[in-house]
């Protein structure tokens, strides 16, 4: 099945480690998304990429980046990570931008981050 | 600025009845919304996408409501059953960069008691 994975599920890191989070898809969409979300809280859209155009959101911290080396894979990295970036780091994909169609959006099951 | 409301309350139902989750949002004209599931510790999971020039759609035992005017999309779970328990997110697009992108609202906790 065409789908949307997320490694690893869970991953712990300690304050200041960097990490790296890592998303690929068998959608062949073009669009791939990166949120956080912390309890009880809405997605918010860190950055996503079209095709291989990077947009960043005004309010990312300069401590997340994101590569995507090809149309599969996309990776979060967090080069310094703090104890306020323990959260569940959500991917997406859609097949285009939204425009008017109301593309939607294909979530994988995140990875939930713990900074130690 | 733009803002998505939904009822932080959890909302406790029993089986066999219709849930109604609300969403409300201002300084926004969305051409559509959308209403997403999502279980603990799983991703969101698409349900169903409404246009602005439709007043109602429907899915199975969901169905969703869009009021321009009220800037308000109702979303409705008949006949709910315990597996409809899960948070359920409205979204709507907003405009910028390359590509627009969804704009979540902080989900409704739904209970369904047997």
């Amino acid at each position: 099945d065409a789908m949307v994975i997320q490694n690893p599920r869970y991953q712990v890191t300690q304050f200041g480690k960097p990490v790296t989070l890592s998303c690929s898809q068998t959608l062949n969409h073009n669009v791939m998304y990166w949120y956080q979300q912390k309890s009880s809280q809405a997605p918010k859209l860190l950055f996503h990429y079209y095709d291989k155009d990077f947009n960043n959101e005004a309010d990312t911290p300069d401590n997340f980046q994101s590569r995507r080396p090809n149309t599969s894979f996309c990776f979060l990295d967090i080069r310094s990570p703090g104890l306020g970036d323990a959260a569940m780091y959500l991917c997406a994909t859609s097949r285009e931008g939204l425009g008017l169609a109301g593309e939607i959006q294909y979530f994988g099951p995140g990875t939930r981050l713990l900074v130690l | 600025s733009q803002k998505i409301e939904q009822n932080s309350e959890a909302l406790n139902i029993q089986e066999g009845k219709t849930a109604t989750l609300t969403c409300n949002y201002t300084n926004y004209s969305p051409a559509y919304l959308q209403w997403y599931r999502q279980d603990p510790g799983r991703g969101p999971v698409f349900l169903l996408l409404i246009r602005e020039n439709e007043k109602e759609k429907r899915k199975e035992r969901l169905k969703v409501t869009f009021d321009t005017t009220l800037k308000q999309s109702l979303f409705h779970i008949t006949a709910s059953q315990p597996a409809d328990s899960a948070t359920y997110l409205c979204a709507l697009e907003s405009y910028g960069g390359a590509t627009n992108k969804l704009i979540f609202g902080t989900g409704t906790l739904l209970a369904v008691q047997p």
